[in-house]
């Protein structure tokens, strides 16, 4: 077990939707960060937060937006959904090495 | 621009056999590097890092990494391959200076064949 949380653990929506995924982090971490996994694209990077700022983005689209609360806990939000947002996404969290969270799987129907 | 690269898809060995895991990486200034693994419908879980020191560095399971500055390399091995190991291996690289990024390669599926 990581510390690290997430629900939840499936979704299962439709097209054009919007949905929310949600992370706790370890317990005296105060960066966290969200990752997508799909088959064909890898581990991909979307974006960091430190002490509830924003750290640091990667590949993340406009139709995706993140925030860290102040307890710390992060919410990444997801709109317009397409086939294609269909993944497992992570949440991780550490300074150095990062400890995933057992992920959110999305179906986008 | 970090970039990581895992040159093997697929790594097939024997139980009992050494293994090694390849992983080259392209970076600004020194590297953070690192090695995941990752368990069917589990999340990535760390092995081991190097960040400064021996460039030999020991992790979990049995694992260690050897990081080569003039190769830019950082493989992982394993003297003796279980069955158990078969999973999917991850490499990452940080920057130690400027941006926070993690950048993990492709991934690596390691089949250790009984």
């Amino acid at each position: 077990d990581s510390g690290v949380t997430q629900t939840p653990k499936h979704l299962i929506t439709a097209t054009g939707q919007r949905v929310t995924l949600r992370c706790s982090p370890r317990s005296g971490d105060l960066s966290v960060y969200w990752y997508q996994q799909s088959l064909d694209q890898g581990l991909q990077f979307l974006i960091q937060y430190y002490n509830g700022e924003e750290r640091a983005k990667g590949n993340i689209l406009e139709r995706f937006s993140a925030q860290q609360f102040p307890d710390l806990h992060s919410e990444l939000n997801l709109s317009s959904l397409e086939l294609g947002d269909s993944a497992l996404y992570f949440c991780a969290s550490g300074t150095d090495e990062q400890f995933f969270g057992p992920g959110t799987r999305l179906t986008v129907l | 621009a970090q970039s990581v690269a895992q040159p093997e898809d697929q790594v097939n060995v024997a139980e009992g056999n050494p293994l090694t895991v390849k992983c080259t990486y392209s970076v600004s200034g020194n590297p953070y590097l690192f090695w995941y693994v990752q368990y069917p419908n589990r999340g990535l879980q760390f092995l081991l890092k190097y960040i400064t020191g021996d460039n030999l560095v020991k992790g979990s399971y049995g694992f260690e990494a050897e990081f080569n500055k003039s190769q830019t390399s950082f493989h992982l091995k394993k003297p003796s391959a279980l069955v158990s190991d078969s999973a999917l291996y991850f490499c990452a690289v940080r920057a130690n200076t400027g941006g926070f990024k993690t950048i993990f390669g492709a991934g690596t599926r390691l089949f250790v064949k009984a």
